[in-house]
């Protein structure tokens, strides 16, 4: 039960767009399209911001989006607002016997 | 409104036991997987278990299999983690989250400290 691979931080400027990638294994990742993504504020708790790969939640900003490739998921967070500075999470199904696994965190910092 | 309110985190000893409860509400509980994911302090998240609707299937993450048992009470709305021979390493927030695959849904959480 590996975690995920996330870069510890990412950074960018309001409105300009960041990326955060998700990297597993033909296990997890690649192995099913049920990768999902959370936000954190400090303090607070998670918040569903992607599910299913690419779907957003009712609520959601379009600004959200999520994509895969391989054993690696990326959120890419368009026209950075200063609300978006939070940890963000990555996470999958990893199968029956191991059912979910989550990324280390991204810290994401809006300049 | 969905809600998810944990309850019975605290201080304990190595060793000891605890029992955390999250009271559900505002959606069908007895329809949904549940789920339990921790976070140590200022360290990130980790699954920790799920239950199936009729608590047939119930899976661990390795480091608390034998130690801890996730269950529910579908007529009272509850689900329950009781967690035996605790260590310094299962301190942490403990959150009760609605879902198996996705968490849509997350409670506020309850702190464990286990420590002499």
């Amino acid at each position: 039960q590996s975690a995920l691979t996330q870069p510890p931080s990412a950074s960018g400027s309001p409105g300009q767009s960041v990326t955060i990638s998700c990297t597993g294994t033909s296990s997890d990742v690649g192995g099913y399209n049920y990768v999902s993504w959370y936000q954190q504020h400090p303090g607070k708790a998670p918040k569903l911001m992607i599910y299913e790969v690419s779907r957003r939640p009712s609520g959601v900003p379009d600004r959200f989006s999520g994509s895969k490739s391989g054993n690696t998921a990326s959120l890419t967070v368009s026209g950075l607002q200063a609300e978006d500075e939070a940890d963000y999470y990555c996470s999958s199904y990893a199968g029956s016997n191991n059912p979910r696994v989550f990324g280390g965190g991204t810290k994401l910092t809006v300049l | 409104e969905v809600q998810l309110v944990e309850s019975g985190g605290g201080l304990v000893q190595p060793g000891g036991s605890l029992r955390l409860s999250c009271a559900a509400s505002g959606f069908t509980f007895s329809n949904f997987w549940m789920s339990w994911v921790r976070q140590a302090p200022g360290k990130g998240l980790e699954w920790v278990a799920n239950i199936k609707q009729d608590g047939s299937e119930k899976y661990y993450v390795d480091s608390v299999k034998g130690r801890f048992t996730i269950s529910r009470d579908n007529a009272k709305n509850s689900l329950y983690l009781q967690m035996n021979s605790l260590r310094a390493e299962d301190t942490a927030v403990y959150y009760c989250a609605k879902g198996q695959k996705t968490n849509d849904y997350w409670g506020q959480g309850t702190l464990v400290t286990v420590s002499s």
